[in-house]
């Protein structure tokens, strides 16, 4: 299995409360992405990387931010929770921007 | 219109069964084409990658339909194990580095 960490795995917080979701590879994989998913849209892009502090939005990017300060850590962080928030996130990493994709296990996060 | 669409399903079909799905791309200048199989609660696996000019593995089969723009995944001799959701990928090409973008799975159920 590809080395990829997501912390924490499961995570209640308050609405307003900022949260941030980390994901560590020890792969040396150039991209690295932020997913959620929820029932009935599949998995949808939030951000990603392609390189050290190169950052981009994905389709549902409102909300979030992200960054990349070393090639193995992507962070997530949700700057003020809502509870539209409340999701499962994925962090995926591939070597580059054609390359299969790997995934962690998940952080359920839950936003009360 | 979704960068990535698949058929949501489900997709129910007694063992033994042969059954396909389909995915369909909007970008013509996407090049690379994934299937990855997702079990309840878990992260998305790579099944496979699908090249231009078609690749099998055991029981699956991947094809891609440039003139069209659909991938499809053929599974012949369904076993109960092979119930999942299935979902495709597709790198879309951006200024930036290219997304990884995914459809919202197909879900299928192998009965006896």
């Amino acid at each position: 299995d590809a080395g990829i960490t997501q912390s924490p795995r499961h995570k209640v917080t308050e609405t307003g409360t900022p949260v941030t979701l980390r994901c560590h590879q020890t792969e040396n994989h150039r991209y690295m992405y932020w997913y959620r998913q929820d029932p009935g849209h599949g998995l949808r892009l939030i951000h990603y990387s392609y390189g050290v502090k190169d950052t981009d939005k994905g389709e549902v990017s409102d909300g979030y931010s992200v960054s990349r300060s070393k090639t193995e850590d992507f962070l997530l962080t949700l700057e003020s929770a809502t509870s539209s928030q409340t999701s499962v996130y994925f962090c995926a990493i591939s070597r580059e921007s054609y390359t299969e994709a790997f995934f962690g296990q998940g952080t359920r996060l839950t936003v009360v | 219109r979704k960068e990535v669409e698949q058929d949501p399903g489900p997709f129910n079909v007694p063992e033994g069964a042969t059954v396909a799905f389909n995915c369909t791309y909007s970008n013509s200048a996407s090049q690379s084409f994934f299937w990855y199989r997702q079990d309840c609660r878990k992260e998305p696996k790579l099944l496979m990658s699908v090249y231009s000019s078609g690749n099998e593995d055991g029981r699956f089969t991947a094809q891609l339909n440039r003139a069209s723009q659909y991938i499809s995944l053929l599974i012949r001799d369904s076993k109960l194990s092979d119930s999942a959701t299935y979902l495709c990928a597709v790198y879309i090409l951006t200024g930036g580095g290219n997304k990884l973008t995914f459809g919202t799975g197909t879900q299928l159920k192998v009965e006896l």
